[in-house]
């Protein structure tokens, strides 16, 4: 079975620095999904990044940016020049064959002014 | 382009009655997902369905059901409420069944058993 493990509950970073958020995963499939899904308080969990397990080419998207590293099933996601609305829930998850993802249990981010 | 609505955004209700909750995905999208999602377990998997079918089901016992009718709009039913079942259910959306496009959610439905 897939697990997905973010060791970091919460974190916080100053607005415009970088921060870098871990996720470790374990599966036994080839091909599979990772994402980063950001949890406002809103509660409506948005699609940050996506990386195909295939693809050696770390995936971007503007200020996020993500780390796979796929023999140390480890993809961290790097969020640059933050801003106060990235205030989140961060969730990274894995996507197989099926549509049923798993998602890590979350790290809380905090951007301080 | 309208996202994935879910009614209601929140609901109370006692224990031992049942509840319905409802989710309308992206236009096109065919695949409906449901997580209830709790601060205690994290977010899980209930089940998708895809073209009116159930296509995958996660462990939840068999109060939790749902449906996807032919506009692909999908409800979640759970009978004989529980404390336990207090949560955030959230509804989300994607154009295939496969696990590579990622979902589009909704804001969810907070459900309140007392």
């Amino acid at each position: 079975a897939q697990t997905v493990t973010q060791s970091q509950p919460e974190m916080s970073v100053q607005e415009a620095e970088t921060v870098t958020l871990s996720c470790t995963y374990d599966t036994s499939e080839n091909n599979y999904y990772l994402f980063w899904y950001k949890q406002p308080p809103s509660r409506q969990m948005i699609l940050v990044i996506r990386q195909e397990a295939y693809k050696q080419q770390n995936a971007t998207e503007n200020r996020f940016s993500v780390n796979f590293q796929k023999a140390a099933k480890s993809f961290s996601l790097k969020i640059s020049d933050s801003q106060l609305g990235d205030t989140a829930m961060y969730f990274c998850a894995f996507g197989g064959a099926t549509n049923k993802l798993i998602f890590g249990t979350g790290t809380l981010l905090a951007v301080q002014p | 382009k309208a996202g994935v609505t879910q009614t209601p955004r929140y609901l109370i209700k006692t224990r031992g009655q049942q509840v319905t909750l409802s989710c309308s995905p992206i236009s096109g999208h065919r695949s409906v997902s449901w997580y209830q999602q709790t601060p205690g377990q994290g977010l899980q998997f209930l089940f998708e369905y895809f073209s009116e079918t159930q296509r995958n089901k996660g462990n939840f016992p068999g109060r939790f059901s749902g449906r996807q009718f032919s506009n692909s709009r999908s409800e979640m039913n759970v009978s004989t409420l529980e404390l336990g079942d207090s949560a955030l259910y959230l509804c989300a959306s994607s154009p295939v069944s496969t696990g590579g496009y990622g979902y589009t959610f909704g804001s969810g439905t907070r459900l309140t058993v007392v």
